[in-house]
């Protein structure tokens, strides 16, 4: 089965910028979305097909793919910024919807 | 904007059936893939499966021997059922909407979450 690997924690002073991984087999080759999740709280999509943001998320937010590693972009973080994010694929060999482990992000 | 809210016991004992619904509104069920995701809690986020077309399924091949999602078109809502559960299976169960683009679909909107304690 597919397996996307993060880091479980990243940390960032605030107004610097976060950058989050997500690696996978061929991961660019597949489209890549990633959830914001703050406690007690449901998922939020922020990034959906690799690199597009829904409506309602800040320009801050940015996806890339290519290889075996994409990457979600934080720019000017921020303290509300402070969550848990997940990456997520669709594995075609077996239609399963697949997720990261989750990357704790802390704001210094 | 549509709205999903999940509904159900919150405590299950061992061995027995965890039943869920998915109530939504601002949108019809007949229309988009709807999943059902855990997070056992402290964990990560697990699919469970999905259903759409008013009838078609596809399960995570990890449960899939234990779980049935169905649809209610004429209650604008879908269901979970896992059997035979343990521990194991204690989480938050979120549901939600997915949105297919080309190389796989994403979840554009989802439940606040229901926790399930499965313990006797």
């Amino acid at each position: 089965s597919y397996v996307l690997t993060q880091p479980p924690s990243v940390s960032v002073a605030p107004g610097r910028t976060a950058r989050i991984t997500c690696g996978g087999n061929d991961i660019g080759s597949k489209s890549v979305h990633w959830y914001q999740q703050k406690p007690g709280q449901a998922p939020v999509l922020v990034i959906y097909y690799d690199s597009d943001r829904p409506s309602g998320i800040p320009e801050r937010f940015s996806g890339s793919n290519s290889g075996n590693t994409a990457t979600l972009t934080i720019s000017r973080v921020e303290a509300g910024d402070e969550a848990d994010y997940y990456c997520q694929v669709w594995d075609s060999s077996s239609d399963r919807r697949v997720f990261g482990g989750g990357t704790k992000l802390t704001v210094l | 904007q549509v709205q999903l809210q999940e509904s159900g016991p919150g405590l299950v004992k061992p061995s027995e059936t965890l039943s869920l619904t998915c109530t939504v509104s601002g949108g019809s069920v007949s229309r988009y893939l709807w999943s059902w995701i855990r997070q056992p809690p402290g964990k990560g986020l697990e699919w469970i499966g999905y259903i759409y077309n008013s009838g078609s399924t596809n399960y995570n091949p990890s449960l899939k021997s234990r779980v049935t999602i169905s649809v209610d078109t004429s209650k604008n809502h879908f269901s979970l059922k896992m059997g035979s559960v343990t521990a194991a299976d204690t989480a938050v169960y979120y549901c939600a909407r997915e949105i297919l683009v080309p190389g796989g679909g994403y979840f554009d909107n989802w439940g606040q979450g229901t926790l399930v304690t499965v313990s006797s």
